[in-house]
């Protein structure tokens, strides 16, 4: 079956700009998270959805990143007044159910540029 | 908070030698420990996980990893590797809830 998918694959941007990141979770899976993953690092949790609700956002930096994720499927990471900070690959994944056991499927990123 | 580090960032092997990556992890209590592969061009796949039970776990491509809870460690190894190997490898680790806290990965390169 399909995998986790997101888009755009890239994204490039200016300092200031907004942008918006796109996930489409496995069907079926209520939970889905977002990583940001920085050149030369492990993947870092910004946010963890189950359903529509945000169960943890406490991984966002600061109030420039948002995410909501209205009708319990497709997921959208907003940042605003971008930083060049923010260059990083995205990731998004997605399980059946919030519990660690069963494994965070993966989609390929997107990787951000902030010039 | 758990952390994990990844001793290793960067492992050269020529093909059908073995290979070992080592993962050490920090927490106070139990948790669920994992290692994921990333290919060229393609994203996280989950490689192998300890849930519970006997220390040892495999995966369907030969790798294997090891549990020890005396020593935190939870190293990756494969006794013969081949040129499709070639990827990004990181631990992870889970204090039984949904947060995953990976290391800085292991880059291993096979050589033919």
């Amino acid at each position: 079956g399909a995998g986790v998918s997101q888009t755009p694959s890239n994204k490039v941007t200016e300092k200031g700009k907004y942008v918006e990141l796109r996930c489409d979770p496995i069907s079926g899976h209520t939970a889905l998270y977002w990583y940001r993953q920085s050149l030369g690092q492990g993947p870092e949790f910004l946010i963890y959805f189950q359903g529509t609700g945000a169960a943890d956002d406490s991984g966002l930096p600061n109030d420039r990143f948002f995410a909501v994720r209205p009708e319990g499927s497709v997921s959208t990471l907003k940042i605003q007044r971008t930083e060049r900070g923010d260059s990083a690959v995205y990731l998004c994944a997605s399980s059946p159910s919030g519990r660690a056991e069963t494994g965070q499927f993966f989609g390929p990123g997107t990787r951000l540029t902030v010039l | 908070a758990q952390s994990v580090t990844q001793l290793d960032s960067q492992v050269p092997v020529f093909e059908e030698a073995p290979v070992e990556l080592r993962c050490n992890y920090s927490s106070s209590v139990s948790v669920y420990l994992f290692w994921y592969v990333q290919y060229p061009n393609q994203g996280l796949q989950l490689l192998l996980k300890y849930l519970s039970g006997s220390t040892l776990v495999e995966s369907i491509n030969g790798f294997e990893a090891e549990f020890n809870k005396s020593q935190t460690s939870f190293h990756l190894r494969k006794p013969s590797v081949h040129i499709s190997d070639t990827a990004e490898y990181f631990c992870a680790v889970s204090k039984n809830d949904y947060k995953l806290s990976f290391g800085a990965g292991t880059t291993v390169t096979v050589r033919a």
